[in-house]
């Protein structure tokens, strides 16, 4: 079992949808980043979380620490949103060193 | 504006001919990494700069090395590559040692071909 789930592996929606992105892990972290990569592309750092709830434009990352959960949502999705969304975490046994979820595969049709 | 820069974005080389890959930063930040991601794989840390101090990950070929003369560059070394080597390598780069943990930026990757 990875030590960081994603769910769904795909996801496909309507421009405009609400959309949900989930991140479970199972040991203790520090922090849970997510990341969005377009075909190709390189990484793009989308938040670092540690607690809370963050918001930047139509993205919203949130985490529970006591459940190890994390879910970014993208609030009135475009074309442009299709892209690999990664969560990754930083263990608190591995430094700086972080690790990856499989990745969620989104694609927002016009 | 501060940035990881990657060069070249594509590289092309031949079985076994050494190819050196190229990461600079203007974000003066004190660790750097390199990462190897092959198609619909998360990235793979090979290893990471820690100041001056080299950080080699357990699983990480011998065929690999890196060099880090100077706090903004970092080179990733193949000595002989094979077509198992053929990958997008990432380089990123963090703020380490303050109270505050720090994000990795990403570059934007060279994709090697091995022919």
């Amino acid at each position: 079992k990875n030590e960081v789930e994603q769910s769904p592996q795909n996801l496909t929606a309507q421009e405009g949808e609400f959309i949900t992105i989930n991140c479970s892990y199972s040991v203790g972290i520090s922090a849970l980043h997510w990341l969005q990569q377009h075909p190709g592309g390189g990484i793009v750092s989308l938040f670092m979380l540690s607690s809370g709830k963050k918001k930047h434009g139509r993205l919203i990352a949130t985490i529970n620490i006591q459940e190890k959960h994390s879910s970014l949502h993208i609030t009135a999705s475009h074309p442009r949103d299709s892209a690999v969304y990664i969560c990754a975490v930083r263990l608190w046994t591995s430094g700086s060193r972080l690790t990856f979820g499989e990745g969620t595969q989104l694609t927002v049709n016009p | 504006d501060a940035m990881v820069i990657q060069n070249p974005r594509y590289q092309v080389t031949q079985f076994g001919k050494p190819v050196t890959l190229s990461c600079s930063q203007t974000l003066n930040h004190n660790v750097m990494y390199w990462y190897q991601q092959k198609s619909s794989q998360a990235p793979k840390l090979l290893f990471h700069y820690y100041d001056k101090d080299f950080n080699n990950e357990a699983d990480t070929p011998d065929n690999f090395q890196s060099r880090r003369p100077n706090t903004s560059f970092c080179f990733l070394d193949i000595r002989s590559p094979g077509l198992g080597d053929a990958a997008m390598y990432l380089c990123a780069t963090s703020r380490e040692g303050t109270p505050l943990y720090n994000e990795q930026f990403f570059g934007p990757g060279t994709r090697l071909t091995v022919l």
